[in-house]
C-alpha cells in the first residue's frame, strides 16, 4: 500500500487555468505539508497543516489554496495558473513532533504553457 | 534563523571507495538533523536523522551520518560506495522551536562510477 499517494502524477495546463492536486496519507500521521521543488531541485515548504489547521504558511502567492478536509487528505488548489508556478510538487507527512522524519510523495509534475 | 549548507553540488566517487557528503547547519537550541535521498523521478525517502545520544547515526542502505556540535556539521558517510547510490541527497534540519518547519539544504548529487 502506498503511504503518500498524490494525484494526478502528471499535470499540463493552459497560463490562467484553475487546477487542483490531491495527496492522502495512511500512516495515521498528524501533519502533512506541501512542498515546491523547483528545475534546480531547489525544494521550499509551502504550507503545513496539523490535524486540519494551516500551521506553516510561507510567502506563497494568494493564488495557492491548501485544503485539508481531514487529517489523511491535503490538497493544493492553484488559481490562474502562471508559467513560473512550473515545478514538482510533492506532499509529505509526519508525525507532530519536529525531531520526526517525513514520508514524501511521488510528486506531482506541473507544466504552464 | 534556521540554515542548511550542502557545499558541494555534485560528489564523484568510484565505486568501493568511501563516501562523504557533506552538511553544515544554524539553529537557535538544538538541532534536529536528517539526511533524505531523491532518486530520479521519486519524493524524497528518510535515509537517517539525529535527534540526540550518540554522535555517529546508523542508517538505511548502510550510510552513517556524524553529528559535530562544535563544527555544526552532519556529514553523510558510506564506507564502500555502490553505483546504486547515485541520487540527489538532501540534508535537512529543524528544532524545537521550529514549529514543524524543516529546512532543506540544496541536495548534493553524488555519482558513483563502476
Amino acid at each position: 500500500d502506498t503511504a503518500v499517494s498524490q494525484t494526478p502524477k502528471y499535470l499540463v495546463t493552459q497560463m490562467g487555468n484553475d487546477k487542483s492536486i490531491k495527496c492522502e496519507q495512511n500512516l495515521g500521521h498528524d501533519t502533512m505539508y506541501w512542498y515546491k521543488q523547483d528545475s534546480k531541485k531547489f525544494l521550499k515548504i509551502m504550507f503545513s497543516y496539523n490535524n486540519k489547521e494551516l500551521i506553516i504558511n510561507e510567502t506563497v502567492p494568494n493564488r495557492f489554496s491548501p485544503k485539508s478536509p481531514d487529517k489523511a487528505h491535503l490538497n493544493l488548489h492553484i488559481n490562474s495558473l502562471e508559467l513560473g508556478d512550473s515545478a514538482v510538487y510533492f506532499c509529505a507527512s509526519s508525525q507532530v513532533r519536529q525531531s520526526d522524519e517525513q514520508f514524501f510523495g511521488p510528486g506531482t509534475r506541473l507544466t504552464v504553457l | 534563523a534556521q540554515s542548511v549548507a550542502q557545499p558541494e553540488d555534485q560528489v564523484n566517487v568510484a565505486e568501493g571507495n568511501p563516501l562523504t557528503v557533506k552538511c553544515t547547519y544554524s539553529v537557535s537550541g538544538n538541532p534536529y538533523l536528517f539526511w533524505y535521498v531523491q532518486y530520479p523521478n521519486r519524493g524524497l525517502q528518510f535515509l537517517l536523522k539525529y535527534i540526540t545520544g550518540d554522535n555517529l547515526v546508523k542508517g538505511s542502505y548502510g550510510f552513517e551520518a556524524e553529528f559535530n556540535k562544535s563544527q555544526t556539521s552532519f556529514h553523510l558517510k558510506k564506507p564502500s560506495a555502490l553505483v546504486s547510490d547515485s541520487a540527489l541527497y538532501f540534508c535537512a534540519v529543524s528544532s524545537y522551536s521550529s514549529a514543524s518547519k524543516i529546512i532543506f539544504g540544496s541536495g548534493t548529487r553524488l555519482s558513483i562510477r563502476p
